[in-house]
């Protein structure tokens, strides 16, 4: 049963810390996305990467958070410092160019708490 | 204004139940509309996909594209307490196949009571 598998599934940490979520794409897939929901903003993109190039990251607060994917079985992303308006549940999917679908297939999340 | 804007309700109905959940949307380049589910605390999860308007059946779910209105509808017939969960729409521009960035509306949360 192949299946997005994202860790830590819970991280609560002090604001100035520094986060890392790692997403193990579903393999075989070349694209992989991360989100970030919240209560009062819903599902918001982040980044993008096809073939581990990042396409489009202009959803990411660039002076805090980064994204990477240094193989094709593992996306990382990370927050160095964290604030508390980071708290949100953060979601890796993946998702295959070149079928007639876009289905992406999304991970359980992390959810982050930042104090 | 977002480009997809989705009633958050909460909505609550009895089991047995017609549900219609709604989305707009004002970028006309979308072409291809999702639903998904997600369970509390889960991901979500591709309900269905259509990418030309009219309707599209399966079992107890149909979605319905008006992309000259630029409606998007999901109807769920003889809801059950199962169906309780958070539903959103997504879209994307394509072109198909892309595996392109989508666009989500803020989601609606349905309650079917036993």
């Amino acid at each position: 049963d192949a299946r997005v598998t994202q860790t830590p599934r819970h991280k609560v940490t002090e604001m100035g810390q520094e986060v890392t979520m790692r997403c193990q794409p579903i393999l075989g897939h070349n694209t992989v996305f991360w989100y970030r929901q919240t209560m009062m903003q819903g599902l918001e993109l982040l980044a993008y990467f096809r073939n581990r190039a990042p396409l489009d990251d202009s959803g990411m607060p660039k002076d805090r958070f980064s994204a990477e994917m240094p193989d094709a079985t593992l996306a990382t992303l990370k927050i160095q410092p964290s604030e508390p308006r980071d708290s949100a549940v953060y979601f890796c999917a993946s998702g295959l160019a070149g079928l007639r679908t876009d289905t992406q297939y999304f991970g359980p999340g992390t959810r982050l708490t930042v104090l | 204004q977002k480009e997809v804007e989705q009633d958050p309700g909460p909505l609550s109905v009895p089991e047995g139940a017609i549900v219609s959940l709604n989305c707009t949307y004002s970028n006309s380049a979308f072409q291809y509309f999702m639903w998904y589910r997600q369970y509390s605390r889960k991901g979500p999860e591709l309900l269905m996909y259509t990418y030309s308007s009219g309707n599209k059946e399966d079992g107890r779910f149909t979605a319905q594209v008006d992309k000259s209105s630029k409606y998007i509808s999901l109807f769920i017939r003889d809801s059950q307490p199962s169906d309780s969960a958070t539903y959103l729409c997504a879209m994307s521009v394509g072109p198909i196949g892309s595996a392109r960035q989508l666009t989500f509306g803020s989601g609606t949360q349905l309650t079917v009571l036993p």
